[in-house]
């Protein structure tokens, strides 16, 4: 079947504007996750959604960051204001729960200039 | 304190060799899931191996295996017959809490970058 999909692949922005990166999830798997991954680094959890709703958003690193899946499926991160601090690949990946094995997408290579 | 310290930032092993890559954790909590991911440079996570706290057995997965020793709060990954293809980057991750049915974030290292040398 259809693996974790993310768009776009690749998202360049100047310093300042909104953007908007989408996840879709492999279907029937509630729970949704994102993270972030800098050059170098091992990813680092963002938020957490178990069907609808946050379970854990406390790896958002401030209020510029958002985060929905209003039908429990697709879910978009938003940022506001991006900084150039910002720059990194972001990863969503979802799961069924079953000893919390996570299904990477291929990630948003997010730039702010 | 760092709760998953990889120690080796780079390997490199001889094809159809066997491999150690290391990986120790630091958690307070009886109940929690060590995994393995492996990155290629194409950039996606792809799952290797799980290993839960209360396993007796140390999990295998094809040419995966998980040397965990508990009382180390150490969790190596070993590869066998290493292949030109497993040259990538390699993740160890922790879930902290309870097994199946509570979903948590995972707390990663740094990675171990291995290359396979023909």
């Amino acid at each position: 079947g259809a693996g974790v999909s993310q768009t776009p692949s690749n998202k360049v922005t100047e310093k300042g504007k909104y953007v908007e990166l989408r996840c879709d999830p492999i279907s029937g798997h509630t729970a949704l996750y994102w993270y972030r991954q800098s050059l170098g680094q091992g990813p680092e959890f963002l938020i957490y959604f178990q069907g609808t709703g946050a379970a854990d958003d406390s790896g958002l690193p401030n209020d510029r960051f958002f985060a929905v899946r209003p039908e429990g499926s697709v879910s978009t991160l938003k940022i506001q204001r991006t900084e150039r601090g910002d720059s990194a690949v972001y990863l969503c990946a979802s799961g069924t729960g079953v000893n919390n094995e996570q299904f990477f997408g291929p990630g948003t290579r997010l730039t702010v200039l | 304190a760092q709760k998953i310290t990889q120690t080796q930032p780079g390997m490199f092993v001889q094809e159809k060799e066997a491999v150690t890559l290391d990986c120790t954790y630091d958690t307070s909590d009886p109940s929690y899931g060590l995994f393995w991911y492996k990155q290629p440079s194409s950039g996606e996570m792809i799952f290797l191996i799980y290993q839960g706290s209360y396993d007796q057995q140390n999990a295998t997965e094809g040419r995966y295996s998980l040397n965990f020793q508990k009382a180390r709060k150490s969790a190596n990954l070993v590869i066998s017959a290493s292949q030109l293809g497993d040259s990538a980057m390699y993740f160890c991750a922790m879930r902290e809490g309870p097994n199946a049915g509570n979903n948590r974030k995972l707390i990663w290292g740094l990675g171990t970058s291995l290359a396979v040398n023909p």
